[in-house]
């Protein structure tokens, strides 16, 4: 069954506290984005790895770090340096110009 | 002049009514212009996409309409059904695609 994984669905965390989001995609894509979304703001990009062991801050990437190390894989941190960390996070994969989203991880911080 | 403005925020239609939801870009170097379908508590969902060279697109009840000189795009569900319910995001992409930039969303609801 391909697609995109994300875990786990629903996160709580105390405020002070680093998390990590996981994403895994067995569609053999290239590029992978994180996106943030809250209500009436639509998606807004976190970063961004067009390849493997490279990546690029997006939109609002203050507070978060991402790795890549493997392909499939795409894991966000939400540091304790980001102000509002509560949110849906949905990672991505695209090739070419198709961008498939995985199902979101709702990260509420307390 | 990366932005995407979209609108309404929210739209009601009728069951079997037009839906009609638009949007509007600055960035002249955008030449993808695709639409998401989001449920509540899942990840939106590639609906349908256009590139500059045609003016309108249309997939089974959903249509893109493009104006390139008003730089604007519009998506239309006609015969609305309560399963279109959702919210619809528009997003655009300039040449080489490195990443999408997406209008704000609007919640649909289809009443029966």
């Amino acid at each position: 069954d391909g697609g995109i994984t994300q875990s786990p669905k629903y996160l709580f965390r105390k405020e002070g506290q680093n998390v990590t989001l996981s994403c895994e995609q067995n569609l053999n894509h290239d590029a992978m984005y994180w996106y943030r979304q809250d209500p009436g703001q639509g998606l807004r990009l976190i970063y961004y790895s067009q390849i493997v062991n490279d990546f690029q801050k997006g939109d609002i990437a203050e507070g978060y770090s991402v790795s890549r190390e493997k392909k499939e894989s795409f894991p966000l941190t939400v540091t304790s340096a980001q102000k509002n960390p509560t949110a849906f996070y949905l990672c991505a994969s695209s090739i070419r110009d198709r961008v498939y989203f995985g199902p979101g991880t709702r990260l509420t911080v307390t | 002049q990366q932005q995407v403005k979209q609108s309404p925020q929210s739209l009601i239609v009728q069951k079997g009514g037009i839906s009609i939801i638009n949007c509007a870009y600055e960035n002249t170097a955008f030449d993808y212009f695709p639409w998401y379908q989001q449920f509540p508590g899942k990840g939106p969902a590639l609906l349908i996409a256009i590139r500059p060279d045609v003016s309108e697109k249309k997939e089974g009840r959903f249509t893109i309409s493009f104006n390139k000189s008003a730089k604007q795009f519009s998506l239309h569900i006609m015969d609305s059904q309560p399963g279109d319910s959702a919210t619809y995001f528009c997003a655009a992409a300039d040449t080489g695609f490195q990443k999408l930039v997406f209008g704000t969303g609007t919640r649909l609801l289809v009443s029966p």
